[in-house]
């Protein structure tokens, strides 16, 4: 059974930088797919990119390319999601993601099966 | 980028009632189409994956259609736990997108 724990909430100053941390286990960090979505106070999800982390690949969504850095540790099968230049429009819940890819008899199953508890980052001066 | 749509964004409906919430994509996303159910304060569940599957464990009264770029979610019964709000989400290409979500409260 996978399990993602996040780390917890942040209060950062217009500006700053937070960084988000997802503790894997039960699976071996290189065969996910690791994603990051994030949610403001009453509105609805937001994609923020990908992180491969058995080749390293990235993929951000363009709202955030130059602000958000995925990572990984895999010593400690942790990732890691940096977001700079924090706006009090970036104070939302952020989760880590784990993206399944099945393909079988045609049909092909592409889904965000395991989310992490969210993390709640608040941007205020 | 591939832009998802849902409407209503809201319903009121009673326990009982059918259901059914739509999502529209700004191009063809052939069946890569998946809907969420969340409630406040948690993670998003996956209810129907590829359209029209059903998630393991998901109560049949659920169920999806369409393809290419028209989809629906459908709810058969309403039950009081299924008051949540739900989204669209296309696993066509990156970047992945969500829909704005659609509300089902109680009447």
């Amino acid at each position: 059974q996978v399990q993602l724990v996040q780390s917890g909430a942040e209060v950062k100053k217009p500006g700053a930088s937070v960084k988000v941390s997802c503790k894997v286990s039960g699976y071996t960090l290189t065969e996910l797919s690791m994603h990051w979505v994030r949610q403001a106070p009453g509105k609805g999800l937001e994609w923020m990119g990908r992180f491969d982390p058995e080749d390293g690949e990235t993929f951000y969504a363009q709202k955030f390319q130059g602000r958000v850095t995925m990572t990984e540790d895999t010593s400690t099968d942790t990732v890691y999601m940096e977001l700079g230049s924090l706006r009090s429009e970036d104070t939302a819940v952020y989760f880590c993601t784990t993206e399944n890819r099945d393909c079988t008899n045609g049909v092909c199953r592409i889904i965000f099966d395991y989310w992490g508890q969210g993390t709640l980052v608040t941007v205020s001066s | 980028d591939i832009q998802m749509t849902q409407s209503p964004s809201s319903l009121s409906a009673s326990v009982g009632d059918r259901v059914t919430i739509t999502c529209r994509a700004s191009q063809s996303i052939s069946n890569y189409l998946n809907w969420y159910q969340q409630k406040p304060g948690k993670a998003p569940k996956i209810l129907i994956y590829a359209a029209s599957g059903l998630q393991s464990g998901v109560p049949s009264r659920f169920s999806g259609s369409g393809s290419g770029t028209d989809f629906t979610l459908t709810i058969s019964s309403l039950q009081p736990e299924d008051f949540a709000t739900y989204y669209c989400q296309q696993s066509y290409s990156s970047p992945r997108a969500f829909g704005q979500g659609t509300k089902v409260e109680i009447k």
